[in-house]
């Protein structure tokens, strides 16, 4: 079955970087559009990006976008973000997630389980 | 950006009680709306999207409805599995949002 596995989220100081990356399975990890979403603790969702298939086409939302580069490597089955000059903000639970039909834009499902990031002094 | 907003905030029932929950979008997103459910410790899982199709798995017991500016989800007889939070979500336009949530508890 599907699976979407995250990890590199942490702690890390204001304008430090981290990298998060999500490894797919049971699928066709090329044939599908991918995104990032996150949650901040207590609190509601935000789209943070997305990419197509092919990664030609990206998407960031306003609060990220210069900051935050989203890549992924369809031989390895991964998704990653880097994330750089981090505020104290952008702590939250990350979630990779997998659009619902192949070859274009649509409905993300399922989600991984979510990697923290915690911005912090 | 299209900001959605959802009612009640909380709501508290029964297992075996039918609830509708309401989302409102600021300008139309058409059908491309959706809903998803969040249990505690968990990632967010998709009901309904393009406002009345069910996602995979879902049971007939789910249902969604609406166009343009407002949505409804219901569950026709509450069993304590959807006992979580509901957000709504549209993709009409970048940047995608989410709903502030609703809250089901007992």
């Amino acid at each position: 079955q599907v699976q979407l596995v995250e990890s590199g989220g942490g702690l890390v100081k204001p304008g430090g970087s981290l990298r998060l990356s999500c490894v797919a399975s049971g699928f066709t990890f090329s044939d599908f559009y991918m995104s990032w979403i996150r949650q901040a603790p207590g609190k509601g969702l935000e789209w943070v990006s997305y990419i197509s298939d092919s990664g030609t086409t990206i998407y960031y939302a306003d609060s990220v976008k210069g900051r935050f580069t989203l890549s992924r490597d369809n031989a390895r089955k991964t998704l990653f973000l880097q994330m750089n000059s981090l505020r104290v903000d952008d702590s939250a639970v990350y979630y990779c997630a997998k659009c619902i039909y192949r070859g274009d834009m649509d409905w993300f499902d399922p989600w991984g389980q979510g990697t923290r990031v915690t911005v912090s002094s | 950006e299209v900001v959605l907003t959802q009612s009640p905030a909380t709501l508290s029932l029964s297992p075996g009680e039918r609830f509708t929950l309401s989302c409102r979008a600021s300008q139309s997103v058409s059908t491309y709306l959706a809903w998803y459910q969040q249990r505690p410790g968990q990632a967010p899982r998709l009901l309904m999207y393009n406002a009345s199709k069910r996602a995979t798995g879902i049971p007939a017991r789910v249902s969604g409805s609406g166009s343009g500016t407002d949505f409804t989800l219901t569950i026709s007889s509450l069993e304590p599995e959807d006992f979580a939070v509901y957000f709504c979500q549209q993709r009409y336009d970048w940047p995608f949002t989410f709903g502030p949530g609703t809250k089901v508890d007992i």
